[in-house]
């Protein structure tokens, strides 16, 4: 199952646009990139996926690199409540569409 | 549109005991799945229903850990009996079925402490 890496831990303030990366060089042609969230004592909160192209939606964007080796999802206007872990994961779209989850990166937002 | 449930929020037992954990999932969606959680780690998956049926147990410790899907709606997960290391918070999740890449939808989870 191929892999991903985050860092950490990373801090950003209140109203800035925020920058996550995520490096996954062993990724198949058939892995989704999805992103999810979880904020203290939750479960984890779908944000965003893609499979070669940039995407947008309401929470957040997420660039997609040329070779697909890498990632970025982008918050573009941090808050409070955006506080939480990110975990970037790769989704084989293949029969089992097993989840494979790392450690996240840890955003803390000041105010 | 409701979420997925699950219940109790919390349990503290003690070694050696048995506890089961119970999940509701979004109407309509076929697949379900069980995590464990350690704190401070990412969730592993323990077993991924399809309907009421196991599509990946592999990572399920079945001398201790079951878990059933009936009529291919609510399911449990059983501990019996429960070590110290079991002490975590399981989660439950359900997707579309046939929809190869949708997002899954997480309950807020049961923290089981074993003491």
């Amino acid at each position: 199952d191929a892999k991903t890496t985050q860092p950490n831990s990373m801090e950003s303030n209140e109203e800035e646009p925020v920058h996550l990366p995520c490096n996954h060089s062993t990724i198949s042609g058939t892995d989704y990139i999805h992103w999810y969230r979880q904020l203290p004592s939750q479960g984890p909160e779908y944000v965003i996926h893609g499979l070669t192209s940039n995407v947008n939606n309401r929470m957040a964007s997420l660039a997609i690199a040329e070779d697909r080796k890498s990632s970025t999802l982008i918050l573009h206007r941090a808050t409070l409540r955006d506080a939480a872990v990110y975990y970037c994961i790769l989704r084989n779209a293949g029969n089992n569409r097993k989840l494979i989850w790392g450690l996240g990166t840890s955003l803390a937002v000041n105010p | 549109e409701a979420g997925v449930a699950q219940s109790p929020r919390y349990k503290i037992i003690e070694k050696r005991q048995s506890v089961a954990f119970w999940c509701n999932p979004i109407s309509g969606h076929a697949t379900l799945y069980w995590y464990q959680q350690i704190l401070g780690q990412g969730p592993k998956l323990l077993i991924q229903f399809q309907n009421n049926g196991v599509v990946d147990d592999s990572q399920l410790p079945k001398d201790r850990f079951s878990a059933e899907r009936l009529k291919g709606v609510d399911s449990t997960l059983k501990i019996q009996p429960a070590k110290l290391e079991d002490s975590a918070v399981y989660l439950c999740a359900s997707s579309l079925y046939g929809d190869r890449v949708s997002s899954a939808f997480f309950g807020q989870g049961t923290r089981l402490t074993v003491v």
